[in-house]
């Protein structure tokens, strides 16, 4: 059975800084990777879909990359604002469902 | 434009009561499905229809019955509430079902439940 993990949990940083936030799952046999961002009182807005034949996609100040072999990915946000401030979630498809999740890093963003 | 919208977004209501929850997309989607983000924050799936048929039930009490009158609406409907229900349920909806599909999901803003 898929499961996905986050660290870390919950990560404050100052306005500016580069970060990484992390993701692993147990079955490396998946079909794509998806991170999503998460808003208080909202719902989630998809960011980044890696393909399991791909290595990284980016989109702005956001990188994300894949090992799937080791069953990792990371989310790489350059400079950071306080915009930036969210939880993200890491969701990767495999199997017949469509996607588990993480539970999430709870990023705040300090001006 | 709203492509996935929930209503309500606040749902409080008694233990035993029965509730239901509506969701709809405008983006002309195949496939529709129903999340269950618990106290803890964590999201799992529930229920996916394709073209209104039922293809996935992870495991969720036969309590809680999606319809689906067309593609463009998920409704859930809970009998019986308990205080266990007491969560934020997410609608989605996403171009095809494929799993291996490259298409994303796109989520509602969630309905959040209390149930006392």
């Amino acid at each position: 059975k898929q499961e996905v993990t986050q660290i870390p949990a919950a990560l404050s940083v100052p306005e500016g800084e580069n970060l990484v936030l992390n993701c692993s799952f147990t079955d490396s046999a998946i079909y794509n990777l998806q991170w999503f961002r998460q808003d208080p009182g909202k719902g989630l807005t998809s960011l980044l879909l890696i393909q399991s034949s791909q290595r990284e996609q980016t989109s702005g100040r956001l990188n994300a990359s894949l090992d799937k072999s080791s069953g990792r990915s990371t989310l790489y946000i350059a400079a950071s604002q306080p915009g930036d401030s969210a939880t993200y979630l890491c969701a990767v498809t495999s199997g017949n469902t469509p996607l588990v999740f993480g539970k999430g890093t709870r990023l705040s963003v300090i001006a | 434009d709203t492509a996935v919208s929930q209503t309500p977004k606040y749902l409080v209501t008694q233990m035993g009561n029965d509730k239901s929850i509506k969701c709809e997309q405008n983006l002309g989607h195949d496939t529709m499905y129903w999340y269950k983000q618990d106290s803890k924050k964590f999201l799992k799936i529930m229920f996916s229809y394709n073209n209104k048929e039922l293809i996935i039930n992870e495991t969720v009490p036969n309590r809680f019955s999606p319809k689906s009158p067309d593609k463009a609406h998920l409704n859930l409907h809970i009998n019986s509430l308990e205080l266990g229900d007491s969560a934020v349920y997410f609608c989605a909806s996403s171009q095809a079902f494929r799993v291996q599909s490259k298409k994303t999901q796109y989520f509602g803003p969630g309905t959040r439940l209390l149930v006392l």
